[in-house]
């Protein structure tokens, strides 16, 4: 199974800041990654996928960018409504598709 | 606009079972593949089973294989995941999510249920 590792774990960070996540892939997954938002209690939502499309009603302060092994996902200008925890998901080689471990955004 | 309810989790004891159901609306239910994905208390997301919008291809997670059963029945517009055999790693909130993509599975999931909450416990 492909692993995906995210870093940060968690992440502090200001409203008008702008963040960066990355996602690393253990093998090469071309652009067969999406990124997920989750807050607390909530289900997951999809925010991009194929690495770098924007989800149907996401904002535009997010995008995500990467091929290959290596990913990113960026936010400008936080707003407090995108302080959540963040999954990346590759999703080239399945069964199994598979999640980073998450990393959490809260407020610094 | 797309929902899924998913319902039927509970507290069950150790080897016993459960059927958890996904009602969808919204959408042509029929055309897209489907999933249930969970989550444990704190942890990470887990995919555990998927569907294809015909019935014919349903892969499961090896940490399930043998004890859970997914199914669908697309005159009704619900999914179901079958849990025989349950232990106490199987405590989880589990989710049912549609596929992005029509006649695929992209296993990009762009509509998630609220989640069920099923806790193995003696």
């Amino acid at each position: 199974d492909i692993q995906m590792t995210q870093s940060p774990s968690s992440l502090s960070a200001s409203v008008g800041d702008r963040v960066t996540i990355t996602c690393r892939a253990s093998q090469t997954i071309s652009s067969y990654l999406n990124w997920y938002q989750q807050k607390p209690g909530k289900a997951p939502k999809l925010l991009i996928y194929a690495a770098s499309n924007l989800q149907s009603g996401v904002p535009s302060r997010f995008s995500g960018s990467g091929s290959g092994t290596d990913f990113t996902l960026t936010i400008n200008s936080l707003q407090p409504e995108d302080f959540a925890t963040y999954y990346c998901q590759q999703t080239y080689d399945t069964p199994p598709d598979t999640f980073g471990q998450g990393t959490k955004l809260d407020i610094k | 606009q797309v929902q899924l309810v998913e319902s039927g989790g509970g507290v069950v004891q150790p080897g016993r079972s459960l059927r958890l159901s996904c009602a969808a609306s919204g959408f042509t239910f029929s055309d897209y593949g489907m999933h249930w994905v969970r989550q444990a208390p704190g942890k990470g997301l887990e995919w555990v089973a998927t569907i294809s919008y015909d019935g014919d291809y349903k892969p499961s997670a090896d940490s399930v294989k043998g004890r859970f059963t997914i199914s669908r029945d697309n005159s009704k517009n619900t999914m179901y995941l079958q849990m025989n055999s349950l232990r106490a790693e199987d405590t989880a909130v589990y989710y049912c999510a549609k596929d992005r993509v029509e006649y695929s599975s992209s296993w990009s999931r762009d509509y998630w249920g609220q989640g069920t909450l099923v806790t193995v416990s003696s």
